[in-house]
C-alpha cells in the first residue's frame, strides 16, 4: 500500500480564494483525520469520520472550512475563503480501529498552504 | 477536557548521551497511548503504541513507560544519534463514536549535535 496520498504537496493562493485539499486513506481504514499544524499551535486535529460519517468537527475554525468524505477512499477540506491565518500544513491520517491494539494512525506527507 | 501535556517543550543534547522526554495527559476514556517521531517537512510516523495494561515497550533505542494511575508516559532515547533529531509528539486516544479519537501534544523539539 502507498500510505495516506495527500494532494497538493504545496499550494500557493490568494486571500479570498478557495482552497481544497485531498487524501485518500489507507485502502481498509475506517477512520480519516484531518489535522493542521503550526509552528504556534502544534497539530490541532480539525475534524474526524468513521465509516465516512463525521464523528466530530469541533476542531474546525470556522464556517469557512468545511470536509466531506463521500466514499472510504476519498476526503476533501475545503477552505473558502482563504486567509493569510490559514497557512499551515494540513495533515490527512487514516486508520483501523483494532479492539486489541485501538487505533493506530498513519499520517499522510502532509499539503504546505500558504496564503498570502 | 482532553489535555496533553509534553515538556520540555526543546531540548539539546550531545551525540552518544540519552534523554527522557515526559507527557502528561488528560483524557478519557482512556484507550491507548502512542509516541510519534516527526521530521521536519514530514508527517508524523509511530515509535511505540501501548494500551492501559502496558507499561513499558521498546523499539530499539526509544523505550517508551506509561503509568495509567498517574497519566504520566516518558519516551527514553538511549545513545543518542543525529537523525533523532526531531520532534517527539505524545498522542493519547480515547474511546470515542464507536472509533477513537486522538489528543496530540504540541510535541518535544529534539536536537543531537556533535
Amino acid at each position: 500500500d502507498a500510505g495516506v496520498i495527500q494532494s497538493p504537496r504545496h499550494e500557493v493562493t490568494e486571500m479570498g480564494q478557495e482552497v481544497t485539499l485531498r487524501c485518500k486513506p489507507i485502502s481498509g481504514h475506517n477512520s480519516l483525520f484531518w489535522y493542521r499544524q503550526t509552528m504556534m499551535r502544534g497539530l490541532e486535529l480539525l475534524i474526524y469520520f468513521n465509516n465516512n460519517v463525521p464523528i466530530d468537527d469541533s476542531g474546525m475554525p470556522e464556517d469557512r472550512f468545511s470536509a466531506k468524505m463521500p466514499n472510504a477512499s476519498f476526503s476533501t477540506l475545503k477552505i473558502q475563503p482563504s486567509e493569510p491565518r490559514d497557512s499551515a500544513v494540513y495533515f490527512c491520517a487514516s486508520s483501523r480501529y483494532d479492539r486489541g491494539l485501538g487505533t493506530e494512525a498513519f499520517f499522510g506527507q502532509g499539503t504546505r498552504l500558504t496564503v498570502v | 477536557k482532553n489535555q496533553v501535556e509534553q515538556s520540555p517543550q526543546s531540548l539539546i543534547i550531545l551525540e552518544g548521551k540519552n534523554c527522557t522526554l515526559q507527557c502528561n495527559y488528560t483524557v478519557s476514556p482512556f484507550s491507548n497511548l502512542r509516541w510519534y517521531k516527526q521530521d521536519t517537512g514530514r508527517g508524523p510516523v509511530s515509535l511505540t503504541i501501548m494500551t492501559f495494561s502496558e507499561n513499558t515497550k521498546s523499539n530499539g533505542r526509544y523505550t517508551a513507560t506509561l503509568d495509567a494511575d498517574t497519566k504520566q508516559s516518558s519516551l527514553h532515547i538511549t545513545a543518542s544519534q543525529l537523525s533523532d533529531s526531531a520532534s517527539y509528539i505524545c498522542v493519547v486516544s480515547a474511546k470515542a463514536g464507536g472509533g477513537n479519537k486522538l489528543t496530540f501534544g504540541t510535541g518535544t523539539q529534539l536536537k543531537v549535535e556533535l
